[in-house]
């Protein structure tokens, strides 16, 4: 079964900074990994979408980085804004196998707070 | 092309009573998934749904099922509501559920179970 986790849970730094968000998952046979940006009661929107076949992906100051052998996908925010506070969630589709492949298996996301 | 929505966007229900929320995929999309998310559990799969048919199902007990139109248009019911039911509901929409589609979110329907 395939579990994905995300640490830190909580990260709260100064307007500016750069930094990484973690995502781990334990099942390797994964199709493509996801970044997802959740701001508070409201769904989800997708910043970043990694094949399993690519090792990153880059979307203006977003920087996503997949090593499938290690099971390990690392979001990189380059000069953070009070805007970009938000829950990061990232999410693993497993491969093909008949039907659908859209049981999308999340992390539980980790907060992000920039402080101006 | 307007997006996923989903009505109603808040809900308020009783213990024991049941409840029906409402999904339209992007139009041309014939795949809707449903999620729960709760602080606890985070997002969990509910079950997803091509052409009127459930092709995939997740861990929920039968309480929660769902159903789809002709239009693509989902719905999801939860018979005999717990407080644990209380949770951000969301819906997701892809043209046909498999690789390579990507899958669009809706804005979520807020339940609260009291």
């Amino acid at each position: 079964k395939q579990e994905v986790t995300q640490i830190p849970a909580a990260l709260s730094v100064p307007e500016g900074e750069n930094l990484v968000l973690n995502c781990s998952f334990t099942d390797s046979a994964i199709y493509n990994l996801q970044w997802f940006r959740q701001d508070p009661g409201k769904g989800l929107t997708s910043l970043l979408l990694i094949q399993s076949s690519q090792r990153e992906q880059t979307s203006g100051r977003l920087n996503a980085s997949l090593d499938k052998s290690s099971g390990r996908s690392t979001l990189y925010i380059a000069a953070s804004q009070p805007g970009d506070s938000a829950t990061y969630l990232c999410a693993v589709r497993p491969r093909p196998s008949g039907g659908s492949n859209y049981k999308l298996t999340f992390g539980k996301g980790t907060l992000l707070t920039v402080n101006p | 092309k307007a997006g996923v929505t989903q009505t109603p966007r808040y809900l308020i229900k009783t213990r024991g009573q049941q409840v029906t929320l409402s999904c339209s995929p992007i139009s041309g999309h014939r795949s809707v998934s449903w999620y729960q998310q709760t602080p606890g559990q985070g997002l969990q799969f509910l079950f997803e749904y091509f052409s009127e048919t459930q092709r995939n199902k997740g861990n929920f007990p039968g309480r929660f099922s769902g159903r789809q139109f002709s239009n693509s248009r989902s719905e999801m019911n939860v018979s005999t509501l717990e407080l644990g039911d209380s949770a951000l509901y969301l819906c997701a929409s892809s043209l046909l559920g498999v690789a390579p589609d990507e899958q669009y979110f809706g804005p979520g329907t807020r339940l609260t179970v009291t």
